[in-house]
This record gives structure tokens, sequence and C-alpha cells, in this order.
């Protein structure tokens, strides 16, 4: 049981450059989300996919798109990355059921854009 | 909309003395409460939460955490740091209704644990 795993670890890319973070979950969860974490601002929410076949922007989803590939995949892609996109990227997820609350999160993936 | 604020960008404590790590909310209602842990170069681990029930909840590594309804306030602590206990922690909150239970985090903390 791996839980929540993400790849890649780590990437540079260029400006104008795009690419796709991957996240899959082996715990059979309905809710799957992406966050970025910043210094000193916490983890923001960029999407958000509440079950199979929905998916909602959060509170940072500008140069984002997010595709809830089946229940286990959820995949982030920046389209033409900006320097301003460098970040820790988070993949989690959750049961979905009414009484859970908690988030389980993956390694996380560096990426840095020059 | 709800927010989280953490007190103190960086703590400091010695090896033995007590750890507390401050948390306020903002909410209209008061949402579900949540603290988490990340060690170095990993993903964020739940150390404890409030949900319903009793006020004064207990977590992994001997965390516990006190609602307080009056003060808005989730504050964690430990009686005993250990060298262990260095990481940053993260307060969060999700609301108390609806379907996709995101969570709104407050900066962090980071908690340096001196011999």
């Amino acid at each position: 049981n791996a839980g929540v795993t993400q790849t890649p670890k780590f990437q540079v890319l260029k400006t104008g450059q795009s690419m796709t973070l991957q996240c899959a979950q082996d715990m059979n969860h309905n809710s799957m989300y992406w966050y970025r974490q910043d210094p000193g601002m916490g983890l923001r929410l960029i999407y958000y996919s509440a079950s199979e076949g929905t998916t909602d922007k959060g509170e940072v989803p500008n140069g984002y798109n997010v595709s809830r590939l089946n229940k286990r995949e959820f995949s982030l892609r920046l389209e033409s990355a900006a320097p301003s996109q460098t970040s820790v990227y988070f993949c989690a997820s959750r049961t979905g059921t009414e009484n859970s609350y908690e988030q389980y999160f993956g390694p996380g993936t560096r990426l840095t854009v020059t | 909309a709800q927010s989280v604020t953490q007190l103190g960008s960086h703590v400091s404590v010695s090896e033995g003395a007590l750890v507390l790590l401050r948390c306020n909310y903002s909410s209209s209602v008061p949402p579900y409460l949540f603290w988490y842990v990340q060690y170095p170069n990993q993903g964020l681990q739940l150390l404890l939460k409030y949900t319903t029930g009793a006020t004064l909840v207990k977590g992994i590594n001997g965390f516990e955490a006190e609602f307080k309804k009056s003060e808005t306030s989730f504050h964690l602590t430990k009686p005993s740091a250990h060298m262990s206990d260095a990481a940053e922690y993260f307060c969060a909150v999700t609301p108390w209704g609806g379907s996709a239970r995101q969570l709104t985090f407050g900066s962090g903390t980071q908690l340096t644990v001196l011999p």
C-alpha cells in the first residue's frame, strides 16, 4: 500500500515549457487535491476533484489545468511555465465520505522554472 | 471565507521544554481543525484533528491541542520537546458543510529544538 505517489520528484523547466505532474493513490479515495507550497504562505489549493468525473478550481488555479483520469489518478498540467510557478507541489486524497475529514499527502514535486 | 493565522513563523525551544504553537481561525461557523507536521523534504502528516466531541484532542508523538470556541483558537502543545520534533507545523481548517472539504492552511511554524 503506497498511499499517494507523485512523479517526478524534481523538475527544472524553462519559461514557456509545458509539463504534467502525475499523482496516483491506491486507497480507493474519492476526492483528490493539488496544492502548491511557497515559503511563508503555507499550502494553497490549486484544483480539486471531489469525485471521479468532477474538477473544481481552488484558490490559485491560474496557469494550471487538471485531469481526473480515473478514480486513482489526478494530474496537474502547466501549459506554459512561468518563474512564478516555481514551487513545491503536493497531491492529496481523502476518502470522500460524509464523515471523513483528513487528507493524505504525497511526498511532493519540487519544480523550478528558470 | 475561512482563514487561519499561526503566530510565530519560527519557534525555538530547548529539549525537554514545553512546546506551544499557536493557531487562530476565522470562520462564521466553527470549522473542523487539524494540525499537520512536515519533516524536511517530505509530505505532510496528520498530527491530530478536532471534528466534534471532546475539545481536548490527543495526537501522535505526544502532541495535543485544545479547541476553544470563545477564543477561536486551536493551539498545539507538547509537555516535553524532543530533538525529533524539529519540523514545520501547519494548522488547517475545513468547512463544516460541503462535500469537497477543502483545507485552508496557516502559513506554518518552523519548530527548532535546541540541545
